[in-house]
């Protein structure tokens, strides 16, 4: 069964940049397209953004300046940067995992709140 | 304001039938994508429920039923259990190669 954990620090300063990794266990990262979503508190989900095993990505249109994803397969995570993150941008974020067209496995999500 | 759109809020009694839509465009449910559902409860991660318009995962009971027709999806929850209280969120692929959500709905 594959798991997904999100790691990172759970305050950043506004300006800054949000950093995410999250870790594939229980399986391989290859063969997979592995995607960021995000729910701000009391508000409804928003896809960042995916990014293929071969390193090919694609990301939200309204988040596309601010976003990248990558991978390291032989490590087998994939992270997230946000880069000028305002208060806007406190949200959970989840990692999660393409299967048949659908987002079959999700990490247990991880609070990132944006504040000084 | 979500791309695509559903009902903020449904409610039902205990054994009733309770029906969520989600309503796209031509840019995403109407070209052709399949609609995928999901449950989430509070605290926890969404959990996928309904995959590929109509199709239940292992382990998601009878009573979540899904179709769709032209821009629209929908959800069916037959036999209402209290269990059921939940969000329920739809999501569809889109022209641009991106991901879209609906805004959810809370089941009472």
């Amino acid at each position: 069964q594959v798991r997904l954990q999100e790691s990172g620090p759970g305050l950043v300063n506004p300006s800054e940049t949000l950093s995410l990794n999250c870790t594939v266990s229980g399986g391989s990262i290859s063969n997979s397209y592995w995607s960021w979503i995000r729910q701000p508190p009391g508000k409804g989900l928003e896809w960042i953004g995916y990014i293929y095993y071969s390193g090919s990505t694609r990301y939200n249109p309204s988040l596309k300046s601010r976003v990248t994803i990558s991978i390291d397969t032989s490590r087998n995570h994939f992270s997230l940067r946000l880069s000028s993150v305002t208060a806007a941008d406190t949200a959970v974020y989840y990692c999660a995992r393409l299967r048949d067209g659908a987002y079959a496995y999700w990490g247990q999500g991880s609070l990132v709140t944006v504040s000084s | 304001q979500s791309v695509l759109t559903q009902p903020p809020s449904v409610s039902g009694a205990p054994g009733q039938r309770v029906t969520i839509s989600c309503t796209g465009s031509t840019s995403n449910i109407g070209a052709g994508y399949d609609v995928h559902w999901y449950l989430q409860r509070p605290g926890k991660a969404p959990q996928l429920l309904i995959s590929g318009n109509s199709n239940r995962p292992s382990g998601v009971p009878d009573r979540f039923s899904g179709s769709k027709s032209g821009n629209t999806a929908s959800l069916t929850i037959s036999g209402l259990q209290a269990e059921d209280e939940a969000d329920y969120y739809c999501t569809s692929y889109t022209r641009g190669s991106t991901w879209v959500f609906g805004g959810g709905t809370k089941l009472t």
